[in-house]
C-alpha cells in the first residue's frame, strides 16, 4: 500500500482528443510527480508539483500540463494528444528527500 | 549529462540461483540511489535506497545493493531468487535535495526465473 491510488485504470482516446489523468496521495505528501512510461522503456519524468505550483519540469511540451490540489489529490492533463503519447501514465507522491511512492498508474492508449 | 544505465536489458535464472543485476549512473551532484521493481501491470514498488553512509544496504524481499562511487555503480543482489522475484527492475538516481521527485530511471532489466 503506497498511499497513492490513480484513476482511471485505462483509457483510450483518439488522436487530437484531450484527457485528464487522477491521482490521489495520501496526507502528508507534499509533492507529486507525474511520470510517463512507454512500453518497455523506464519512467520518464514530466513534471513535478510543489503546494500546489509547478516545481520542475522534464523535456515535454506545453500541452502536458497539470494541477495539484490542497487536499493532495493532483490530475495531469494533455491536449492534442498524439500517438506517441500511448503510455502508462504513473503518479508519485513524496516528502522531502524521502523516497518517492507510485501508484499503479493509468494505461493511456491513442488511437 | 544525467543518466542511468542497466547493461542487461533481459536477465534469466534458475530458482535459488543468486543474482546481480547492474546499474552505473552519471551525476554531477551527490545522488540519491534507488531501485523499484514492476510487476506486470503495476507501479512501481521501492526495493531499497541509498542516501548516505553505510554503502551496503538492504532492502525488501531479501534484496541488498552496493554503492560504489568510484565505478558509478549501484548493482542489486539476492542470494537465492524465488520464482515470485521474476519482474522488472528498475535503477534510479535522483537529487540530494528535499522537495523534488525528479528520478532518473534506467531503460530496466527484465528478470526471469527458471524453475
Amino acid at each position: 500500500e503506497t498511499g497513492v491510488t490513480q484513476s482511471p485504470t485505462h483509457l483510450i482516446k483518439t488522436r487530437g482528443q484531450q484527457v485528464t489523468l487522477r491521482c490521489s496521495s495520501q496526507s502528508g505528501h507534499n509533492t507529486v510527480s507525474w511520470y510517463q512510461q512507454a512500453l518497455g522503456q523506464g519512467p520518464q519524468f514530466i513534471f513535478q508539483y510543489y503546494r500546489e505550483e509547478e516545481n520542475g519540469r522534464g523535456n515535454f511540451p506545453p500541452r502536458f500540463s497539470g494541477l495539484q490540489f490542497p487536499n493532495y489529490s493532483s490530475e495531469l492533463n494533455v491536449n492534442a494528444l498524439e500517438l506517441d503519447d500511448s503510455a502508462l501514465y504513473l503518479c508519485a507522491g513524496g516528502q522531502g528527500g524521502s523516497p518517492l511512492h507510485f501508484g499503479n498508474g493509468t494505461r493511456l492508449t491513442v488511437t | 549529462a544525467q543518466s542511468v544505465t542497466q547493461p542487461d536489458i533481459h536477465i534469466t535464472v534458475s530458482e535459488g540461483a543468486s543474482l546481480e543485476l547492474r546499474c552505473n549512473y552519471s551525476y554531477g551532484a551527490t545522488p540519491y540511489l534507488f531501485w523499484y521493481v514492476q510487476s506486470p501491470g503495476q507501479g512501481l514498488q521501492l526495493l531499497l535506497k541509498y542516501f548516505s553512509g553505510d554503502t551496503l544496504v538492504q532492502g525488501i524481499k531479501g534484496f541488498e545493493a552496493e554503492f560504489k562511487r568510484s565505478q558509478s555503480s549501484f548493482n542489486l543482489r539476492k542470494p537465492s531468487v524465488h520464482w515470485s522475484d521474476a519482474a522488472e527492475y528498475f535503477c534510479a538516481v535522483g537529487p540530494f535535495s528535499s522537495n523534488t521527485g525528479k528520478l532518473i530511471f534506467g531503460q530496466g532489466t527484465t528478470l526471469q526465473v527458471k524453475p
